[in-house]
């Protein structure tokens, strides 16, 4: 199976702050690549589709970068209404493994 | 409107059995894939699985970890998805969400507590 990394698990910014969110897979998976935000007690909510893809309705500080094993997530103005629990999830082969998360504090 | 809304959560003992139902609206149902994901309490989001289409001859996919216990089907005259769970332990207690295979819309997730 592709282990998907994301480390840190927490990450501490600011309104205002750019905030670069790393992912890592165990081997190369394209761009087969999905990011989600989700906030306690709500479904994941899709930001990026296929590593740089902005899915429709996502604010364009949202951006996605990265392809083989490196991936990135990148809030170019942090909102309050970012801070969130983000996860990585490749698509490239089942299972369809996800990232530990990175929590936005 | 595209909606997806999960059903049947509970409670239930160790090596019991439930059967979630995942119901649909707004969309081609018998067309798309449809995916389980699963969050344990204070924890990550976990892949369960995933069923595919009538043209992709209904093909499943599982974890490793709910392979050979956890079944997935689907009704396309209802536009409705089910997950049978069987020989439940309780590291199968989570929220469980249906999804559609673009991931860019979910359910609100069902509760399935495994306990004695």
């Amino acid at each position: 199976d592709i282990q998907m990394t994301q480390s840190p698990t927490s990450l501490s910014a600011s309104v205002g702050d750019r905030v670069t969110i790393p992912c890592r897979a165990s081997q190369s998976i394209g761009t087969y690549l999905n990011w989600y935000q989700q906030k306690p007690g709500r479904a994941p909510k899709l930001l990026i589709y296929t590593a740089s893809g902005l899915q429709r309705g996502v604010p364009s500080r949202f951006s996605g970068s990265g392809s083989g094993t490196d991936f990135t997530l990148t809030i170019s103005s942090l909102q309050r209404e970012d801070f969130a629990t983000y996860y990585c999830q490749q698509t490239f082969i089942t299972p369809y493994t996800f990232g530990q998360g990175t929590k936005l504090e | 409107e595209v909606l997806l809304v999960e059903s049947g959560g509970g409670w239930v003992q160790p090596g019991g059995s439930l059967k979630l139902s995942c119901a649909t609206s707004g969309f081609t149902f018998s067309a798309t894939t449809l995916h389980w994901v699963r969050q344990a309490p204070g924890k990550g989001l976990e892949w369960v699985g995933r069923i595919r289409s009538k043209a992709n001859n209904y093909a499943t996919d599982y974890a490793p970890s709910v392979k050979g216990r956890f079944t997935f089907s689907r009704d396309d005259s209802e536009n409705t998805a089910y997950l049978q769970m069987n020989s439940l332990t309780t590291d199968d207690t989570a929220v469980y969400y249906c999804s559609r295979a673009s991931g860019d819309h979910w359910g609100p997730g069902t509760l399935v507590t495994v306990s004695s």
